[in-house]
């Protein structure tokens, strides 16, 4: 099974800062990570996807990086609705496994 | 729109039995696969199990391969997920998810299982 570690467990930022967020896996999985987004009460939302396009609908602030085992998701200027949980996700292999979440607060 | 509306959820006691429903619309729900996701009360995401678009490929994660069954009736645009010898770790909301095999592109709201005595 392969290990998603992201970091750090909690970003604590200003409205209009960068932030960084890191997602490490155990072994490559080429460009096969996604990044989703999950508000609190709500279902999780897909951002990114093959590491680096962004899904549908999903504003041009959010960029994805990274390939083989160290990815990135860069959020350039924190709005007040991006204060959420980000999970990443590998799919290229079985079982599909998710990171612990990195929760990006005020 | 795509729109993912779970069902089936509820109480039960360990050792019993439910059957999740999820009804899809928006998109041609034959020719995607399909997925189930879980979360349990204060944790983080986890891949429960996948269905190929025709039923003909099932994938499932190893805490509940033998226990979980997947499947899909394409004439009626739902995914199924048939939970049985359920666990108080199966404790979770549990969302469907329109997937391929691959990421999770639309999900629904979540229907909450509780296993306790």
């Amino acid at each position: 099974e392969i290990v998603m570690t992201q970091s750090p467990a909690t970003l604590s930022v200003s409205p209009g800062e960068r932030a960084t967020l890191s997602c490490r896996a155990s072994q490559s999985v080429s460009s096969d990570l996604a990044w989703y987004q999950q508000k609190p009460g709500q279902a999780p939302s897909l951002l990114i996807y093959g590491a680096s396009t962004r899904a549908t609908g999903i504003p041009a602030r959010f960029s994805g990086s990274g390939s083989g085992t160290e990815f990135t998701l860069t959020i350039s200027s924190l709005q007040s609705e991006d204060f959420a949980v980000y999970y990443c996700q590998q799919y290229n292999n079985w079982p599909r496994t998710f990171g612990q979440g990195t929760t990006v607060e005020i | 729109e795509v729109q993912l509306l779970e069902s089936g959820g509820g109480s039960v006691q360990p050792g019993g039995s439910l059957r999740l429903s999820c009804a899809a619309s928006g998109f041609t729900f034959s020719t995607y696969g399909m997925s189930w996701v879980r979360q349990a009360p204060g944790k983080g995401l986890e891949w429960v199990s996948t269905i190929s678009n025709s039923g003909d490929s099932t994938f499932y994660a190893d805490s509940v391969k033998g226990r979980f069954t997947i499947s899909r009736d394409n004439s009626k645009n739902t995914l199924y997920l048939q939970m049985n010898s359920l666990r108080v770790e199966d404790t979770a909301v549990y969302y469907c998810a329109k997937s391929g095999p691959f990421y999770f592109e639309y999900w629904g709201q979540g229907t909450r299982v509780t296993v306790s005595s």
